[in-house]
């Protein structure tokens, strides 16, 4: 079993939409949590940070945890079509010396039709 | 500001040949770098990290002496990758981490380099 799991889509909605990204984990060591926005053939961008569990909002975006479960999601309320691109998910334990090293999922391709 | 860039964006070479692939943070100093490989349509996985003056530390399975890193300055990592093969070919990106600033969220991506061994 992959320590990071995420459905590589592809998802493809209306503009408009509300779109719900997930990933589910197996290491229960993981306590920061992370989704990034990757463009074709470009460096990923990070977009929400969380720390443990629960919700964090930040305009159209809203990232949940959910520790118990082992499943985060991201959430894009009226979607655009600049929303268009592949969204990572990534997990880090705590340090203890690990250099927060960031486990990735393989990534959503999504796009957003006008 | 923390942005990083990556040289060259694309490269082609042949096969036994060395590539050369330059990491640099331009407006922050990095401690710490990291250098991934990201096959299609996989994720991004990590080869090693880089600190400024010391050996880099590699990721179980990846070959050291195959991937070459220095890490000269606060704001410059190379990754060298020696004698290339096809199979080496991939999408390189490098992440640098704010110095100061040890959290999981403060590593900054570069563009990523394409490299295609014939």
């Amino acid at each position: 079993q992959k320590e990071v799991e995420q459905d590589p889509g592809p998802l493809s909605v209306p503009e408009g939409a509300i779109v719900s990204l997930n990933c589910t984990y197996s290491n229960s060591a993981f306590q920061y949590f992370m989704w990034y926005r990757q463009y074709s053939r470009k460096g990923p961008e990070l977009l929400m940070y969380t720390y443990s569990s629960g919700n964090k909002e930040d305009g159209r975006f809203t990232a949940q945890v959910d520790k118990s479960s082992k499943y985060i999601s991201l959430f894009i309320r009226d979607s655009q079509p600049s929303d268009s691109a592949t969204y990572l998910c990534a997990m880090s334990a705590t340090s203890g010396g690990s250099n927060y090293k960031l486990t990735f999922g393989k990534g959503t391709l999504l796009t957003v039709n006008p | 500001g923390a942005v990083v860039s990556q040289h060259p964006s694309r490269v082609i070479c042949k096969s036994g040949t060395s590539v050369k692939i330059e990491c640099r943070s331009l407006d922050f100093q990095a401690t710490t770098m990291f250098w991934y490989r990201q096959f299609p349509k996989q994720s991004l996985m990590l080869m090693a990290t880089s600190n400024e003056g010391s050996k880099a530390t590699y990721e179980q399975g990846v070959e050291k002496d195959k991937f070459l890193i220095n890490h000269a300055s606060l704001t410059l990592s190379t990754l060298t990758v020696t004698s290339a093969h096809p199979e080496d070919s991939s999408f390189y990106i490098c992440s640098a981490r704010l110095t100061g600033a040890p959290r999981p969220d403060t590593q900054y991506f570069g563009p990523g380099t394409r490299l295609t061994v014939l």
